[in-house]
């Protein structure tokens, strides 16, 4: 079974310029999420989708962050434009449903960094 | 509202030693618990987690954890550390009190010497 996979796996960009990530769940996961990492933290909730639907993004920072879930599979999170504090591991995940119990399994990361 | 605390961001052990990684949540709820490990340029792989019953759980690679209510506690062992164990580990906790939400502890990193 394929895991989850995230695209690019690395990137270097100027601040003020755009970003985006992609990320493929597992699939028949109904649940995704998109976490942030920051250098020697845990990871961080930016924001879970239920199939197409945003149910939790109190986390994602609105005025530069946004993410689209079409057709409830992959996932776009997108930065525009980038600040040098956004430079970090963007990690997605994805989980079979939405209890409590569920395990989320995720993908590589996105090692972003902003100069 | 919960949290998680590891103790000790860096932990050194000589190979076939005891592995022990301390994790401490507070939750106002019956909890819900996680242990995850990140080796370098990966992302995180499920070791084991407590739900319900036991409170001794076995997970992958040799790693169990016990559930401990009254110390709130989930620490982390393994008999005999293997070089291949070197990477961060992160203890993490959901519950119905945090809207489901998973918050992990800031990680450990393991560092496995011959």
């Amino acid at each position: 079974e394929a895991g989850v996979v995230q695209s690019p796996r690395y990137k270097i960009i100027e601040k003020k310029q755009p970003v985006a990530f992609w990320c493929n769940p597992i699939s028949g996961h109904n649940t995704l999420y998109w976490y942030l990492q920051n250098l020697g933290q845990g990871p961080e909730l930016l924001i879970r989708y239920e199939n197409e639907e945003a149910v939790d993004d109190s986390q994602l920072p609105k005025d530069r962050f946004s993410a689209e879930r079409l057709k409830g599979v992959d996932s776009t999170l997108k930065i525009q434009p980038a600040e040098l504090g956004d430079s970090a591991v963007y990690l997605c995940a994805s989980s079979l449903g939405t209890g409590l119990t569920d395990t989320q399994y995720f993908g590589p990361g996105t090692r972003l960094t902003v100069l | 509202a919960q949290s998680v605390t590891q103790l000790g961001s860096h932990v050194s052990v000589s190979e076939g030693a005891l592995v022990l990684l301390r994790c401490n949540y507070s939750s106002s709820v019956p909890p819900y618990l996680f242990w995850y490990v990140q080796y370098p340029n990966q992302g995180l792989q499920l070791l084991l987690k407590y739900t319900t019953g036991a409170t001794l759980v076995k997970g992958i690679n040799g790693f169990e954890a016990e559930f401990k209510k009254s110390e709130t506690s989930f620490h982390l062992t393994k008999p005999s550390a293997h070089m291949s164990d070197a990477a961060e580990y992160f203890c993490a906790v959901i519950s119905t009190d945090s809207w489901g939400k998973l918050q992990f502890g800031a990680g450990t990193q393991v560092v496995v010497t011959p």
